[in-house]
């Protein structure tokens, strides 16, 4: 079945760190991912996002992998402060372009230390 | 440019009334999903549209529905309200089908 799953539900980083977030999906035919930040209280805010045609990218201070042998996504947040405490969730669209329905993972939750 | 707008923000009802959700997306995008989001089930995809057509459904019951207006604005609705519907309901515009979804605030449901 459809779903897209997280290594960890929990992250915890001190403060200038470097974080990675990793995620598996299991639909071989997605072939567009996301990754979102959700704050309590808000909608999830649209970080960065990678094609399948592509397996890095790079944004501000974030970067997105994607490794499609072994359909594992990741995302590295470069010095972590503060406000990137947040829950971050992955998220594919298994039905390519044509479509606009997107499964998300579970989520992590990121905690900053100061 | 101003961001997806819900209302309302949050809302309670009883079991078994209905309820109508809002959605009005970023100016220019045509194609708004709906996805519910619960601490169990986590975000699931309800519907998607664009141009006023239905293009893609999620598996939930037929109490669920929406509908898109020519404005791009879309509702959604659920009837005969049960308590596993509490929820927080997010909805998310995008330019065109298969570009980047930005989502809304949200509106909380809560089913007494």
């Amino acid at each position: 079945g459809e779903s897209v799953g997280l290594h960890l539900p929990t992250l915890s980083v001190q403060e200038g760190d470097n974080s990675i977030i990793n995620c598996a999906y299991s639909n071989s035919a997605s072939d567009y991912f996301i990754w979102y930040k959700q704050e309590s209280g808000k909608g999830p805010q649209f970080i960065i996002d990678i094609r399948s045609n592509m397996d890095k990218r790079q944004g501000q201070r974030v970067t997105v992998l994607l490794n499609k042998t072994v359909k594992h996504l990741s995302l590295q947040i470069a010095a972590t402060q503060p406000g990137d405490s947040a829950v971050y969730f992955c998220a594919e669209n298994p039905l390519g372009q044509g479509a606009q329905k997107l499964v998300f993972g579970q989520g992590t939750r990121l905690t900053i230390n100061p | 440019k101003a961001g997806v707008t819900q209302t309302p923000r949050y809302l309670i009802k009883t079991r078994g009334q209905q309820v109508t959700l809002s959605c009005s997306p970023i100016s220019g995008h045509r194609s708004v999903s709906w996805y519910q989001q619960t601490p169990g089930q986590g975000l699931q995809f309800l519907f998607e549209y664009f141009s006023e057509t239905q293009r893609n459904k999620g598996n939930f019951p037929g109490r669920f529905s929406g509908r898109q207006f020519s404005n791009s604005r879309s509702e959604m609705n659920v009837s005969t309200l049960e308590l596993g519907d509490s929820a927080l309901y997010l909805c998310a515009s995008s330019f065109g089908v298969g570009e980047t979804q930005y989502f809304g605030p949200g509106t909380r449901l809560l089913v007494l």
